[in-house]
């Protein structure tokens, strides 16, 4: 799978949105863009995933370039609980054989 | 309850003791995962499985065996702990694409 690049942390204020870059210049065609993201003491858990067009789900937006080469996952409005790691992962359509890696990702955390 | 249910969920043990974290899932997938966290290192693959008769090593699989008893078990077994492998365990199941990852809520293990 391609490398991903993410800030090591971002800061966010509670209500206020949150835009968390991914890099990812090397990315093939068949690649899908996944985010999780671990909340304190849990295991990680899926936020969303896409492929070439803008997705939107009851957790998070993810808004892809153009060129595929970075992507970005949207909080609309970032609450306390959504202090996290988020890891974005890419995964090619013939990956499902190799077991998810993860990087270091991007901590981010929500000031009250 | 939970879908990936890992125990015990904190486990002190001694150097050289033999210790079996155990891992179950009710989401009928067949693929199952063991990952160790270490603070700043992020996740690192330790064994998986795609079906009850198959094992693969991940990453990091010296000092550590696994039994798939199930498709529903996978458990891990450290037989002789080392101080070094103090660590946050974590199971996870995913779908046969490979996608949508579930993990449970973790073991820590502090081996003294």
């Amino acid at each position: 799978d391609a490398k991903t690049t993410q800030p090591n942390s971002m800061e966010s204020n509670e209500e206020e949105p949150v835009h968390l870059p991914c890099n990812h210049s090397t990315i093939s065609g068949t690649d899908y863009i996944h985010w999780y993201r671990q909340l304190p003491s849990q295991g990680p858990e899926y936020v969303i995933h896409g492929l070439t067009s803008n997705v939107n789900n009851r957790m998070a937006s993810l808004a892809i370039a153009e060129d595929r080469k970075s992507s970005t996952l949207i909080l609309h409005r970032a609450t306390l609980r959504d202090a996290a790691v988020y890891y974005c992962i890419l995964r090619g359509t013939l990956s499902g054989n190799t077991p998810l890696v993860f990087g270091k990702g991007t901590r981010l955390s929500v000031i009250a | 309850d939970a879908d990936v249910t890992q125990t015990p969920r904190n486990r002190i043990t001694k150097t050289g003791k033999r210790i079996m974290l155990e891992c179950s899932q009710t989401k009928g997938h067949d693929r199952m995962y063991w990952y160790r966290q270490d603070p700043g290192l992020g996740l690192r693959l330790i064994y998986y499985s795609f079906d009850v008769k198959d094992i693969n090593k991940g990453e990091i699989s010296d000092g550590y065996s696994v039994s798939r008893q199930a498709q529903a078990k996978f458990s891990l077994s450290l037989e002789s702990a080392i101080p070094n492998q103090t660590a946050l365990y974590f199971c996870a199941t995913s779908e046969w694409t490979g996608y949508g990852y579930t993990f449970g809520s973790g073991t820590r293990l502090t081996v003294v």
